[in-house]
């Protein structure tokens, strides 16, 4: 399978806490990107870091990307309880075409 | 601006039967995608378009057929459901990759609401 994995799959906190959530990926890449997933909805795109970058912030979140452990973090500061979701990340192959996800992390914020 | 959306949200079939379920775009947008979404395995590409009139395989394009015969919509065809093609389907479109690599931003993939599928 080329599917990437994330860790953990599950995390609970509380409100105000930092969320971190790491992914690691099996192909050369261009870029790699995280997706958000409430439940029972479609995914929707929160930020993408190219391979030629080492950290990106977006708002409350930082990603971080390490291509020689084919590795990523997403770092979700001061979380809140709408935060409450399944977070993705997905690799762009180099041939441009196709995004390869990882088996996600459901994150739970606890008022 | 609907953006991604597909039609049914739910559909229950009996093994053998067969079905389409529709993808539609506004963006116009050149890729579009399908996944299957089954439980602790993440999202997994059926099939992907780069444009009008082309398909290719993913990952898991068995039992499946699709078209792109016009450039805002992608069908996915199941000839002959079975069990386990029950899943969450979602389609996904994208921006027409530009040769630049400036232009990373048109990877971002745009997500419709899903249409859970079961099979009996």
């Amino acid at each position: 399978s080329q599917q990437g994995e994330e860790d953990p799959q599950a995390l609970s906190i509380q409100e105000g806490e930092n969320a971190t959530m790491n992914c690691s990926y099996k192909t050369s890449i261009n870029n790699l990107q995280w997706y958000r997933q409430n439940s029972g909805r479609g995914l929707v795109h929160l930020i993408l870091i190219r391979s030629n970058e080492r950290e990106k912030h977006s708002g409350r979140l930082r990603v971080t990307l390490d291509t020689s452990k084919k590795s990523s973090s997403l770092l979700i500061t001061a979380s809140r309880a709408a935060d409450t979701a399944s977070y993705f990340c997905a690799s762009m192959n180099t041939g441009f075409q196709k995004l390869v996800f990882g088996t996600g992390t459901r994150l739970l914020v606890s008022p | 601006n609907a953006g991604v959306t597909q039609t049914p949200k739910f559909r229950v079939l009996k093994t053998g039967q067969s079905m389409t379920l529709l993808c539609a775009q506004d963006m116009n947008h050149e890729y579009m995608y399908w996944y299957r979404q089954d439980p602790g395995m993440g999202l997994r590409l059926i099939h992907y378009s780069v444009g009008e009139g082309t398909t290719a395989k993913g990952e898991v394009p068995d039992g499946y057929n699709v078209s792109r015969l016009k450039k805002q919509n992608f069908l996915l065809g199941l000839e002959s459901a079975a069990p386990s093609q029950t899943s969450v389907y979602f389609c996904a479109s994208s921006k027409h990759r530009v040769a630049t690599l400036g232009s990373s931003s048109t990877d971002t993939q745009y997500f419709g609401p899903g249409t859970r599928l079961t099979v009996l």
